[in-house]
């Protein structure tokens, strides 16, 4: 079985852009999540999706923004990028809601320039 | 909200050697993951423990909730071992994560 998918893999954006970031879960997942890791430091949580309902949200600006489609796939959207917003954005997917086991996907690596 | 302190930040070890990875945190929580990260940074799940003992193979994971800790045994550690090693706690609908810690084994 396919594990979780996220693309793109890397992506380089300019201040000010917008960027778009999707996931795949698990076959059979319904739930998605999404994480921050910058660098040298744990992931922190960004926002938590269930069968298409916002579940949770971390403390970050309202920029960030993401949905979850019918087919369980999500994507976070990031606006006016800062150079901060530079790392590594991870998707993790779980059968249960809330606390179940989370896989994660190999993420997407975000430079800001 | 929840703090999750992990020791030591880092650790270098022969070829070999066994080592503990000790995680603590601050609030009682539903469960705990471990993950250990790649080089590419990919999170590689190793358990999923909200009390007792786990073993899977070269590893192993206790948790005592009620003290709120959690220890990671890694024995006759490899040079794949290395990377940073992460425990990460479920606490509502989301994993709070510690700052991990840096393992280097040499050969």
């Amino acid at each position: 079985d396919a594990g979780v998918t996220q693309s793109p893999t890397h992506l380089i954006k300019t201040r000010g852009q917008h960027v778009t970031l999707r996931c795949s879960p698990i076959s059979g997942h319904k739930s998605v999540s999404w994480y921050q890791q910058v660098l040298g430091q744990g992931p922190q949580f960004i926002f938590q999706y269930y069968e298409k309902e916002e579940r949770g949200r971390g403390n970050f600006p309202d920029r960030f923004s993401a949905r979850q489609f019918p087919n369980y796939s999500s994507e976070l959207n990031v606006n006016a990028l800062l150079l901060g917003d530079s790392a590594l954005y991870l998707c993790a997917s779980s059968s249960l809601d809330p606390g179940g086991e989370q896989y994660f996907g190999p993420g997407t690596r975000l430079t800001v320039t | 909200g929840i703090q999750v302190e992990q020791s030591p930040p880092d650790l270098i070890l022969q070829e070999g050697a066994n080592s503990t990875l000790r995680c603590n945190f601050s609030d009682s929580v539903n469960n705990l993951q471990w993950f250990h990260q790649n080089p590419w940074g990919q999170l590689i799940n190793l358990f999923y423990i909200p009390s007792g003992t786990k073993q899977n193979g070269r590893l192993s994971a206790t948790t005592v909730a009620t003290e709120r800790y959690s220890l990671l045994y890694i024995s006759s550690s490899q040079t794949t071992d290395s990377g940073v090693y992460f425990c990460a706690v479920v606490y509502g609908n989301k994993l709070v994560f510690g700052a991990g810690t840096i393992l280097r084994v040499k050969s």
